[in-house]
């Protein structure tokens, strides 16, 4: 079992449509949780990030994480098809250990 | 400020061949990464320093070998390039305490 696992999809919504993105993992130890996104031929970029447990929001977008369950969430409100890219989570633990876990990233379209 | 950068941009290699795949960042960031994207597979770490002098191994270091010039300059050496090695590398770097990784454009390697 990988520690981080992610649905790849694909997804694909109409515009407007509320967008729910998800990973689960298994090291109880992760405690910094990320968002990136991926646009197609191009590097990752960071979208968003949360320490530890809780919600934070970013204009349209709205990353959960619930430790107790080991389960993140990203929500992305009145998607735009500008959205349309691969969104990748990824986690660390606390410390020094600059490594990153990636999930396998969810790929989402959304269709004018 | 052109952050994270990469040279080549693509690239084809017969079996066999040797390439070295170049990575500069100028945002004085003491980490840097070098990662593998596979369809299927998601992000692999191949090769990372957490700092200037020092490299340490990721999860498929086998086949590659690194070298971190100076501060900003961080390549990747494949010695006899292999089919297998067929991939999209990312090069990225991250200030000391952050989670955030930088991403370059990526460079696409095919070895035939």
């Amino acid at each position: 079992q990988k520690e981080v696992e992610q649905d790849p999809g694909p997804l694909s919504v109409p515009e407007g449509a509320i967008v729910s993105l998800n990973c689960t993992y298994s090291n109880s130890a992760f405690q910094y949780f990320m968002w990136y996104r991926q646009y197609s031929r191009k590097g990752p970029e960071l979208l968003m990030y949360t320490y530890s447990s809780g919600n934070k929001e970013d204009g349209r977008f709205t990353a959960q994480v619930d430790k107790s369950s080991k389960y993140i969430s990203l929500f992305i409100r009145d998607s735009q098809p500008s959205d349309s890219a691969t969104y990748l989570c990824a986690m660390r633990g606390a410390g020094n250990n600059r490594k990153l876990i990636w999930g396998l990233g969810t790929s989402l379209a959304v269709n004018p | 400020n052109a952050g994270v950068t990469q040279t080549p941009k693509f690239q084809v290699l017969k079996t066999g061949q040797s390439m070295t795949l170049q990575c500069a960042q100028d945002m004085n960031h003491n980490s840097m990464y070098w990662y593998r994207q596979d369809p299927g597979m998601g992000l692999r770490l191949i090769y990372y320093s957490a700092s200037e002098g020092t490299t340490d191994k990721g999860e498929v270091p086998n086949g590659y070998n690194v070298s971190r010039l100076n501060k900003r300059e961080f390549s990747l050496r494949l010695e006899s390039a292999a089919p297998s090695q067929t991939s999209v590398y990312f090069c990225a770097s991250s200030a000391d305490s952050l989670y955030e990784q930088y991403f370059g454009p990526g460079t696409r390697l095919t070895v035939t």
